[in-house]
């Protein structure tokens, strides 16, 4: 089985700072797409990023960037220029590429929560 | 578009009682599925349905069941509850259910079990 490891409970940056966010993941497939969500303390959960595992390059998007290790099993999340809206909980998340349609519902880790300082 | 929406946005029930909850997914997303969050355990998948039909299953009892209408709107139904059935129950909706489709989150439910 899966499973997705978050090893910080919980991190704090100053506004403006870049911040990274640690996750590993252990899988004994090849094919598999990697996630950042943000659930704020609406509980409502957005899609930060994604990473296509078969992809070597790191997936960007705006202030917001992955280090994707596929041999380490690492995908740490940057982000950069850090505001006070980036405060929420950050979830790593991994789901099984599928050949023949549909997939695996998400696993996700425990969560960060990311605490921004004016 | 209108996101998913989910409803009620809160329940408070009691032991033994069953419980039914609702989510409408974007327009044109065929693909729901459905996840509990707790402290505890944190996110976990519950199920997918796709055309009206159970695609694939999380490790949860049997009391945990839904179904998926021809509209594409999805309920869960949770029979005789037990207080570890509180939490927030999330679903999420996409095109086909495919791994390089987005999933759309709805708001939640939040269940309480006395």
């Amino acid at each position: 089985a899966q499973t997705v490891t978050q090893s910080q409970p919980e991190m704090s940056v100053q506004e403006a700072e870049t911040v990274t966010l640690s996750c590993t993941y252990d899988t004994s497939e090849s094919d598999y797409y990697l996630f950042w969500y943000k659930q704020p303390p609406s509980r409502q959960m957005i899609l930060v990023i994604r990473q296509e595992a078969y992809k070597q390059q790191n997936a960007t998007e705006n202030r917001f960037s992955v280090n994707f290790q596929k041999a380490a099993k690492s995908f740490s999340l940057k982000i950069s220029d850090s505001q006070l809206g980036d405060a929420a909980m950050y979830f790593c998340a991994y789901r099984r590429q599928y050949s023949g349609g549909g997939a695996d519902g998400l696993t996700f880790g425990k969560g960060t929560h990311l605490i921004i300082q004016p | 578009k209108a996101g998913v929406t989910q409803t009620p946005r809160y329940l408070i029930k009691t032991r033994g009682q069953q419980v039914t909850l609702s989510c409408s997914p974007i327009s044109g997303h065929r693909s729901v599925s459905w996840y509990q969050q707790t402290p505890g355990q944190g996110l976990q998948f519950l199920f997918e349905y796709f055309s009206e039909t159970q695609r694939n299953k999380g490790n949860f009892p049997g009391r945990f069941s839904g179904r998926q209408f021809s509209n594409s709107r999805s309920e869960m139904n949770v029979s005789t509850l037990e207080l570890g059935d509180s939490a927030l129950y999330l679903c999420a909706s996409s095109l086909q259910g495919a791994t390089t489709d987005t999933q759309y989150f709805g708001p939640g439910t939040r269940l309480t079990v006395l």
